[in-house]
């Protein structure tokens, strides 16, 4: 066990609506990553946070795309207007400054109709 | 610019035998080197890292990698394959100075361990 949750597991909705999905790490956690990845590829990194900061951001990443950490604990990833091409496995990892490996959720698959 | 290579995507290994996944990198600094797992439908695992030191290390499940700095390579290994060992396996690749902790992955080698 990671230490690291994710809500909801699975997600199913129409093209045109928004999702959001919710990570919890550890309060230890400072940093928080969140990664898209589709079948049979590595990770792809969507954003970073340093405690509540947004320190990096994909350049690849959509301006439907949105994510918040408030007050440094949990923290959201919202796809506003989702496409089909959204479709894909959503994981958050986080760590601290004490280790150099990042921790992993479980992910959460979307699938948009 | 920074990278990992997986140069397989597939392994296929019969159970007890020895077992080898391939990765090189290319990092502009020092690097720090990983290896993670992923079972079907779930999220990545972490198995092991080399960040100084010995450049053989071992991690969870009897899985050990070797550190080539010449080759820059980071192997991972074992020596008994397991039917349970199949699954899909990311190298990951990151700057010593990097202060966003940030990754570089591999595009991952699928392990497939017959009986």
């Amino acid at each position: 066990d990671t230490g690291v949750s994710q809500d909801p597991r699975h997600k199913i909705t129409k093209r045109g609506q928004n999702v959001t999905f919710r990570c919890d790490p550890i309060s230890e956690h400072n940093r928080l990553y969140w990664y898209r990845q589709t079948l049979g590829q590595g990770p792809e990194f969507l954003t970073y946070f340093q405690n509540e900061a947004q320190l990096e951001k994909s350049r690849l990443l959509s301006d439907r795309f949105s994510a918040e950490r408030p007050k440094g604990s949990f923290s959201t990833l919202e796809i506003q207007r989702t496409e089909q091409g959204d479709s894909a496995m959503y994981l958050c990892a986080a760590g601290d400054y004490s280790y150099n490996e990042q921790f992993f959720g479980p992910g959460t698959r979307l699938t948009v109709l | 610019a920074q990278s990992v290579a997986q140069p397989e995507d597939q392994v296929n290994v019969a159970e007890g035998n020895p077992l080898t996944v391939k990765c090189t990198y290319s990092v502009s600094g020092n690097p720090y080197l990983f290896w993670y797992v992923q079972y079907p439908n779930r999220g990545l695992q972490f198995l092991l890292k080399y960040i100084t030191g010995d450049n053989l290390v071992k991690g969870s499940y009897g899985f050990e990698a070797e550190f080539n700095k010449s080759q820059t390579s980071f192997h991972l290994k074992k020596p008994s394959a397991l039917v349970s060992d199949s699954a899909l396996y990311f190298c990951a690749v990151r700057d010593k100075m990097d202060s966003n902790y940030q990754l570089i992955w591999g595009a991952g080698t699928k392990l497939i361990i017959k009986p």
